[in-house]
Parts: C-alpha cells; sequence; structure tokens
C-alpha cells in the first residue's frame, strides 16, 4: 500500500533556531501534501495545504513565515519551522494521496509524526 | 462547513466485549467518510472508508462501520476487542474534490481492560 514517510521522528531544539521536517511518498506521487499539527489529546488541525511547485496553502490563523512549506517534487514536502518557541511544541503529522486516486477521495496516507519539542 | 463529532472522549471495554464507537457528521453533500486508528506516539492508520455503495463497510482488524444517512452517523464497531485495539480513533470526513483535506473529529481514546 501507499506509504508516507516522515522524518524526523522526534526532535528536540533550542528556542529560537529552526527545524525542517520532511515527507515523503515513497511509492506514488502526490502534487498536494497536507501538513497537520495535533496536541496532547487532541485532535488533528490542518495547517496547510502543500502543492507542488507553487505556494502552500496555509488555514486561518497559522503564521505562513513561521511555518515555511516548501514541496519541490511530487514525492517530498518539507515544513519548516522557523525561530521556533516552547508553544510550537507539538506532534506534527503530514500526509498525502494517491494523486492516480485524487479524482476518487482516496484516503489520505499518513506519515508516523514528528514528535517536536522546543526547550 | 464540515465537522465531525465523536461524543465519546473516552471509553473503557473488557476484552473479548463489543465495541460501538460513535461518530456524527455535518456536511452539505455527499460526505466521505473514513475512521483512521492512532497508537500512542505514531501516524494514524486508515481502518475503513465509505465512499458509496453498501451503507456497511467492512475494514482492517475486523472492524466495520455502518453508515446511516438519516442520523448523519458512521458509527465504528468491533464485536468481540483485543488488548491491542487499545488506541485513539478518529472519524473524519472529505469533500468532493481529490485535493482537498480531510476534517477530524476529537477522536475517542480507547481503553481495554482483562
Amino acid at each position: 500500500g501507499a506509504v508516507v514517510s516522515q522524518h524526523p521522528s522526534r526532535v528536540i531544539c533550542k528556542s529560537g533556531t529552526s527545524v525542517k521536517i520532511e515527507c515523503r511518498s515513497l511509492d506514488f506521487q502526490a502534487t498536494t501534501m497536507f501538513w497537520y499539527r495535533q496536541f496532547p489529546k487532541q485532535s488533528l488541525m490542518l495547517m496547510a495545504t502543500s502543492n507542488e511547485g507553487s505556494k502552500a496553502t496555509y488555514e486561518q490563523g497559522v503564521e505562513k513565515d513561521k511555518f515555511l512549506i516548501n514541496h519541490a517534487s511530487l514525492t517530498l514536502s518539507t515544513l519548516t519551522v522557523t525561530s521556533a518557541h516552547p508553544e510550537d511544541s507539538s506532534f506534527y503529522i503530514c500526509s498525502a494521496r494517491d494523486q492516480v486516486d485524487r479524482g476518487n477521495n482516496s484516503p489520505l496516507h499518513f506519515g508516523n509524526g514528528t514528535r517536536l519539542t522546543v526547550t | 462547513a464540515q465537522s465531525v463529532t465523536q461524543p465519546d472522549i473516552h471509553i473503557t471495554v473488557s476484552e473479548g466485549a463489543s465495541l460501538e464507537l460513535r461518530c456524527n457528521y455535518s456536511y452539505g453533500a455527499t460526505p466521505y467518510l473514513f475512521w483512521y486508528v492512532q497508537s500512542p506516539g505514531q501516524g494514524l492508520q486508515l481502518l475503513l472508508k465509505y465512499f458509496s455503495g453498501d451503507t456497511l463497510v467492512q475494514g482492517i482488524k475486523g472492524f466495520e462501520a455502518e453508515f446511516k444517512r438519516s442520523q448523519s452517523s458512521f458509527n465504528l464497531r468491533k464485536p468481540s476487542v483485543h488488548w491491542s485495539d487499545a488506541a485513539e480513533y478518529f472519524c473524519a470526513v472529505g469533500a468532493g474534490s481529490g485535493n482537498t483535506p480531510l476534517v477530524f473529529g476529537k477522536g475517542t481514546r480507547l481503553s481495554v481492560i482483562a
């Protein structure tokens, strides 16, 4: 089945530094990837939609200058948390839909998430 | 706007007992419905999905769900729960376009006791 690989699985960084999270679709192509954020014991909240070759679309309240998204190829999207602060500590999950199945509302395939801790 | 309600935050069942997790949705057109499971610190795994056709859908790990349009519900069931089923379960609804994200419910945490 379709696999989404997310790296790193865990990262600890100091306040003020930047962290890059990678999301790769391993056996399918995805023109669109979605980045979600999950607080402890909470649901997944959509942060942004990453579009290959164009700018990402951010949800209301998400700072695009803080959460930089780059979707440089059909199999890779990156989320960079810039100038991280402790309140950015969270679980970030990426997801993608097989481009071939796009029109059929196929399910999203999720990465295993990245646990970010900002100290 | 789309929304998903999972009324039960936490459910505890005994191993071997039956399970039903509730999910209600609000959506203006034909909903595309999903159930995902999440183990602690992990991503989401798809259990099953409903697009059209038979309203009772079978998924992995012995799970099934029934779509009831009149009740706007898509409840997840399992006849006999195993200890390994303890996890967080999310119901989600999708829009009619292939490039739109899913909207998730708040999740139901399932605990299984011996």
